[in-house]
């Protein structure tokens, strides 16, 4: 596809259940970021992913919450154990380049955990 | 705590009128820019101005840029229903992240 692609578009779980939440970037980015959004907030960091270079994985707010990307697309967060407080939208992003420069948004997962 | 931040937190004003959205930041920056986000989308990228740049235009928007207040500020002329919409800045601080404010809420009424 031509843009950011993220699945599912919503996912509803029971507290205590693990949950992963997949991002294709944009073919050929080597850049690939994942945020969270609250209701009615602001973009909260989580990971970075840069071609083969280690990621940073400074945002993530607790070990519980795991991300890898494979081959250098394909990007899959996960949510194990998931709390009340995990409830939020999940935003991908990928950007062609080395710096923060623009970044291309995908639809973002919607996570419900009851 | 946020590198940037908008206000006003919400903004409501009639079609046809300008809106202006502030963005403040905290440390210096490679570069600032801002997004756009539909009810329930995802971000889309409206406008990069780097730190050697004062201001900056595409179409309807107009950015500018104050290294030394920290501050950037987003115009829209002849603002349009459509232009109903979050605003964020974001930031280049140079962590190889971008680190977006809380948003401004534009609501354009008809």
């Amino acid at each position: 596809g031509a843009g950011v692609s993220q699945s599912p578009s919503n996912k509803v779980t029971e507290k205590g259940k693990d949950v992963e939440l997949r991002c294709d970037p944009i073919s050929g980015h080597t850049a690939l970021y994942w945020y969270r959004q609250s209701l009615g907030q602001g973009l909260e960091f989580l990971i970075y992913f840069q071609g083969n270079s280690a990621p940073d994985k400074s945002g993530l707010p607790s070990d519980r919450f795991s991300a890898e990307r494979t081959g250098g697309s394909v990007s899959t967060l996960t949510i194990q154990r998931t709390q009340q407080e995990d409830s939020a939208v999940y935003l991908c992003a990928s950007s062609p380049t080395t710096r923060p420069g623009k970044l291309f948004f995908g639809e973002g997962s919607r996570l419900t955990v009851l | 705590s946020q590198q940037g931040e908008e206000d006003p937190q919400a903004l409501s004003i009639q079609e046809g009128e300008n809106a202006t959205m502030n963005c403040s930041y905290k440390t210096s920056i490679n570069n600032l820019q801002w997004y756009r986000q539909n009810s329930g989308r995802g971000l889309v990228h409206l406008i990069l101005i780097r730190s050697n740049e004062r201001e900056k235009h595409s179409g309807r928007l107009r950015v500018t840029l104050d290294t030394s207040k920290k501050s950037s500020s987003l115009l829209i002329t002849a603002s349009r229903a459509a232009d109903t919409a979050s605003y964020f800045c974001a930031t280049d601080a140079g962590a190889q992240k971008l680190v977006f404010g809380q948003g401004t809420r534009l609501t354009i009424n008809p």
